[in-house]
């Protein structure tokens, strides 16, 4: 079965330093997103993506925040000038264009910042 | 707003025994709601879905939901519990008016007594 993959598995990264976080979506889906779940809190939506562009985002995605597909496989999530408060698991998840099939989600990535 | 209540944070259950996780939700229109599990440093699994239709759903793994329109409830069962089915459990609403993000409830983290 296809799956959503994310690289890395986990990256430490120092205070004010950017990060790439780097998402393959299924092949043939058109919906993109990114959710973030800080440990021990609920999974928490941070933005979605259809058609080269953003659809939706949440508070928490805020300047500092940004989503590219460059190519027709990766979905990238940049935070640019990291916090300690983005310490997190980050999970990409995609869709295909009917509304009724659900999100598939990665595995994810553990960011760690110091 | 939207939003997704799991009234029970941690639930142990003896092996064999029956299972039921609850979910609430507050949504204006016609939900999608989703059951997923997450095993320790994993990814979120599709358990199972509701968009219209039968209000009995059946999953993967043994597991199955109803949907109660009246109660605002989409509550997970299993009839018996095998020592695999430890993780924590997440029910999501789909707001497809909204580009199809996923409003996640807290978690309930199901532990199993041998």
């Amino acid at each position: 079965e296809p799956e959503v993959t994310q690289t890395p598995s986990h990256q430490v990264t120092q205070m004010g330093q950017e990060v790439i976080l780097r998402c393959v979506p299924i092949s043939n889906h058109l919906y993109f997103y990114w959710y973030r779940q800080i440990l021990g809190q609920k999974v928490e939506f941070l933005v979605s993506f259809y058609n080269n562009e953003i659809s939706e985002k949440s508070e928490i995605f805020d300047d500092q925040f940004s989503v590219e597909r460059p190519d027709g496989s990766n979905f990238t999530l940049k935070i640019r000038s990291t916090k300690l408060e983005d310490s997190a698991m980050y999970f990409c998840a995609s869709r295909g264009e009917v509304n009724n099939q659900p999100q598939h989600f990665g595995d994810g990535t553990r960011l760690s910042i110091l | 707003a939207q939003s997704v209540t799991q009234p029970d944070i941690h639930i142990t259950v003896s092996e064999g025994a029956s299972l039921e996780l609850r979910c609430n939700y507050s949504y204006g229109a016609t939900p999608y709601l989703f059951w997923y599990v997450q095993s320790p440093g994993q990814g979120l699994q599709l358990l199972l879905k509701y968009f219209s239709g039968d209000t009995l759903v059946q999953g993967i793994k043994g597991f199955e939901a109803e949907f109660k329109r009246s109660q605002s409830s989409f509550n997970l069962r299993k009839p018996s519990v095998h020592w695999s089915d430890a993780a924590e459990y997440f029910c999501a609403v789909g707001l497809y008016n909204q580009g199809g993000k996923l409003i996640f409830g807290q978690g309930t983290e199901l532990s199993v007594k041998p």
